[in-house]
């Protein structure tokens, strides 16, 4: 167990549709990444958190939006879903930076 | 930018040989790398990790070499099982960047 907890594990929708995939990062740690991973792909990353702030951004698409809360518990938003958004999104934390990357189980996102 | 594979290398090893993955990295200011394994349908797991200024690092049954000069770091497998059957990937930071880029991938596939 690597202690970031990622709610929903699997979450089936419709076109068109808006999701909130949750995350809750290690006890201690202000970073927040988000990662998608679709099939036979590697991990691309989304954007980034650090103690509530948008550090970094990646190939994150306009229709997507997350951010990072007080108690350090992230969402990423997923918008006007496409059958293409689906794909395993993974959330990650860690402490002060240039440390490993702790990785939660993912959600698993349908969208038929 | 992120790096992202869009097919999977595979390496087919025999259980009980040893086995060698490779990583390549762009960037010369990378300064710690990361190891990880992931299973079908999980998260990413921390296997082990090295700093820039050690060349070699040692786990239970896993090695990771690092040469600077040719920005290329490798994990070795000692006695394979079946157990160890998973995608690997890479990842660099660089200090302060709160950056990591995650190598394409390579799936090992042990062969009983």
């Amino acid at each position: 167990d690597s202690g970031v907890t990622q709610t929903p594990k699997h979450l089936i929708t419709a076109t068109g549709q808006r999701v909130t995939l949750r995350c809750s990062p290690r006890s201690g740690d202000l970073s927040v990444y988000w990662y998608q991973q679709s099939l036979d792909q590697g991990l691309q990353f989304l954007i980034q958190y650090y103690n509530g702030e948008e550090r970094a951004k990646g190939n994150i698409l306009e229709r997507f939006s997350a951010q990072q809360f007080p108690d350090l518990h992230s969402e990423l938003n997923l918008s006007s879903l496409e059958l293409g958004d689906s794909a395993l999104y993974f959330c990650a934390s860690s402490g002060w930076g240039n440390e490993k990357l702790f990785f939660g189980s993912g959600t698993q996102l349908s969208v038929l | 930018g992120e790096s992202v594979g869009l097919h999977l290398p595979t390496l087919s090893v025999q259980e009980g040989d040893n086995s060698i993955i490779n990583c390549a990295y762009s960037n010369s200011a990378s300064d710690y790398f990361i190891w990880y394994k992931q299973e079908s349908g999980k998260g990413p797991q921390f296997i082990i990790d090295i700093r820039s200024n050690m060349d070699k690092r040692q786990g239970q049954r896993v090695t990771v070499l690092l040469n600077k000069t040719v920005k290329h770091l490798s994990l070795q497998i000692a006695a394979t099982q079946p157990g160890d059957s998973a995608v690997y990937f890479c990842a660099a930071t660089t200090s302060g960047t709160y950056k990591y880029i995650f190598g394409t991938g390579t799936r090992l596939k042990v062969l009983a």
